[in-house]
């Protein structure tokens, strides 16, 4: 069953737009997770943040967490044809990870 | 190291054959995943290993479904028999502690006609 569950399901952007995706889950978490799946690819993981941060940052990512409202997002700033890909959440269960089923991004040149 | 080590990449196979499925762990992760993705389902876990041992199997669909790992690096996961409804990418990943990012492999394609 899935934790996570992404907004919107699919995404399409011109390049240089930034892209927003969010990710609501159920129960509480010690971190959440973003990955990134390339089509016919594995997953490749983005960024995790902890329960007890609000923001992080990476390169053009910034990722959000608000524990009271179970939310998070990612936004890609600055979006290039690269970036087109599915983008899952993923919220621990003890040790394992529990994905969502993603947000398609497509970024068109 | 060369990350997560899966094969075969695609299987095709008819049903009521049995298939096995095989990862390669990174080198020092203790953990280790089987996940199964469809369209319709999106990525399920299906069960997870510590130090070789099994903890979690409660995503395993059905008892034609086993996972084992017999040593640090290697785990297979088989269907016996397998059925249609079993087509889809099925992905190993291994994390070396809790709370950190896990790292995948590219999947096997498993198509049961």
């Amino acid at each position: 069953s899935q934790q996570g569950e992404e907004d919107p399901q699919a995404l399409s952007i011109q390049e240089g737009e930034n892209a927003t995706m969010n990710c609501s889950y159920k129960t509480s978490i010690n971190n959440l997770q973003w990955y990134r799946q390339n089509s016919g690819r594995g997953l490749v993981h983005l960024i995790l943040i902890r329960s007890n941060e609000r923001e992080k940052h990476s390169g053009r990512l910034r990722v959000t967490l608000d524990t009271s409202k179970k939310s998070s997002s990612l936004l890609i700033t600055a979006s290039r044809a690269a970036d087109t890909a599915s983008y899952f959440c993923a919220t621990d269960k003890g040790t394992a990870l529990i994905f969502g089923k993603g947000t398609t991004l497509s970024v068109s040149s | 190291d060369a990350g997560v080590i899966q094969s075969p990449r695609h299987e095709v196979t008819e049903m009521g054959q049995e298939v096995t499925l095989r990862c390669k762990p990174i080198s020092g992760h203790d953990y280790l995943f089987w996940y199964r993705q469809t369209m319709m389902r999106g990525l399920e876990l299906l069960i997870y290993f510590n130090n070789n041992v099994p903890i979690d199997d409660s995503g395993m669909p059905e008892d034609r479904f086993s996972a084992k790992m017999p040593n640090a690096s290697f785990s297979t996961l088989k269907i016996q028999p397998s059925e249609p409804r079993d087509s889809a990418v099925y992905f190993c990943a291994s994390s070396p502690g809790t709370n950190t990012e896990a790292f995948f492999g590219q999947g096997t394609r498993l198509t049961v006609v």
